[in-house]
């Protein structure tokens, strides 16, 4: 049983560009949530899909999107790529039902923007 | 506004010992709590959780025990080893936010 599969595992951009990160969850797993992880801190909540649409959104700006596709798996879209961008992404999936159960984590894609 | 916060950024236990891990939440609200360890290159991992109707919860070589009198949560690892050396995370949620706040963690060595 496979559990949540990220990719790329390291990312180097250059400040202004753009880059989508994907996600594939635990099988069994609905819902997607997605977390920055700046270093020596814990992670900060980006936003979280589910049936293909945003149901939450963490305090980032709209450089910052997703999608949820009907497979269930998930890209994050980062556009005009700040220096502050530059931190471990990291996915996390869970199953809408049977509310307030633990995240399951990918081991994340580490970005680095120069 | 919500937040969950660690009493120490570091611990250091010997081997053999047994390890107490703080954290502080703010959020009445809050009804759901996890630990995770977090091991150097890796995700976030759970270790246990307790729901809020609950004030202490056992696991393999672990306690978690919740005040909510004083929004106090805490990780008790018993016969801590060095495969326990990680970074400790405390989070928090309630129902239907859908997101999970965690704190700054608690990096654990432990000495052989």
């Amino acid at each position: 049983d496979a559990g949540v599969t990220q990719s790329p595992t390291h990312l180097i951009k250059t400040r202004g560009q753009q880059v989508t990160l994907r996600c594939s969850p635990k099988s069994g797993h609905d819902t997607v949530s997605w977390y920055q992880q700046a270093l020596g801190q814990g992670p900060q909540f980006i936003f979280q899909y589910y049936e293909e649409e945003e149901r939450q959104r963490g305090n980032f700006p709209d450089r910052f999107s997703g999608h949820q596709f009907p497979n269930y798996s998930s890209e994050l879209n980062v556009n005009a790529l700040l220096l502050g961008d530059s931190a471990l992404y990291l996915c996390a999936s869970s199953r809408r039902e049977g509310y307030n159960s633990p995240l399951h984590f990918g081991n994340g894609t580490r970005l680095t923007v120069t | 506004g919500e937040s969950v916060g660690l009493h120490l950024p570091t611990l250091s236990v010997q081997e053999g010992d047994n390890s107490i891990i703080n954290c502080a939440y703010s959020n009445s609200a809050s009804d759901y709590f996890i630990w995770y360890k977090q091991e150097s290159g890796k995700g976030p991992q759970f270790i246990i959780d307790i729901r809020s109707n609950m004030d202490k919860r056992q696991g393999q070589r672990v306690t978690v025990l919740l005040n909510k009198t004083v929004k106090h949560l805490s990780l008790q690892i018993a016969a801590t080893q060095p495969g326990d050396s990680a970074v400790y995370f405390c989070a928090e949620t309630y129902t239907n936010a859908g997101k999970s706040t965690f704190g700054d963690g608690t990096t654990l060595t432990v000495k052989p």
